[in-house]
């Protein structure tokens, strides 16, 4: 069971190119979450899914486009990378709105560096 | 506004000490989830302990436990018998229940607390 499973690890990119980070998983969740962490700072959600073909803005939503074609995938897309968006990506799921009381299961992030 | 509150950015703690993280939340909803994640230093983000607002029981989990405090909408979370292997930024985070729209039903998280252990 491998769980949330984000790619790449690591990534540089510079500035004005697009690029598409990949969240899977595999339990069978309906929501799933795209959350920023910038440096010493808390989580801010950036797009969410309740289900295949549903998706929401977060907190912090712009640059950033989401789709949800189906229950395992939900791949978070930069259009245009600035610098702002340095930044470490999680993405997590959870099987119902509640995270059956443990909460969300998380990716192991995604490193972004925009140069 | 912020909806949870970290006021210790940074604590240094001595192995074997019991150790006390503040977090208080703000919401006017009466059914909330509040949840401790851990954050090492490989950054991964590790579940530790969830609080429904109507548990009338402090949750515990091995080495911790959530001290709930609900009029003073507060959870603070507690590891006792502090390792070196417990240092790691802390998150609180809050679940609040939509009941109009489940759709804007989502965690919001802290700005955590840095834990130092020292041997």
């Amino acid at each position: 069971n491998a769980g949330v499973t984000q790619t790449p690890k690591f990534r540089i990119l510079k500035i004005g190119q697009s690029m598409t980070l990949q969240c899977t998983q595999d339990m069978n969740h309906n929501y799933m979450y795209w959350y920023r962490q910038d440096p010493g700072m808390g989580l801010k959600l950036i797009y969410y899914s309740v289900g295949a073909g549903i998706t929401d803005k977060g907190e912090v939503p712009n640059g950033y486009n989401v789709s949800r074609s189906t229950t395992e995938d939900f791949p978070l897309r930069l259009e245009l990378a600035a610098p702002s968006q340095t930044s470490v990506y999680f993405c997590a799921s959870s099987y119902d709105e509640r995270g059956g009381g443990r909460g969300y299961t998380f990716g192991s992030g995604t490193r972004l560096t925009v140069v | 506004a912020q909806k949870i509150t970290q006021t210790q950015p940074g604590m240094f703690v001595q192995e074997k000490e019991a150790v006390t993280l503040d977090c208080t939340y703000d919401t006017s909803d009466q059914s909330y989830g509040l949840f401790w994640y851990k954050q090492p230093s490989s950054g991964e983000m590790i579940f530790l302990i969830y609080q429904g607002s109507y548990d009338e029981q402090n949750a515990t989990e091995g080495r911790y436990s959530l001290n709930f405090q609900k009029a003073r909408k507060s959870a603070n979370l507690v590891i006792s018998a502090s390792q070196l292997g417990d240092s790691a930024m802390y998150f609180c985070a809050m679940r609040e229940n939509r009941r109009l729209a489940n759709r804007d039903d989502k965690i919001i998280f802290g700005k955590g607390t840095r834990l130092h252990i020292l041997p």
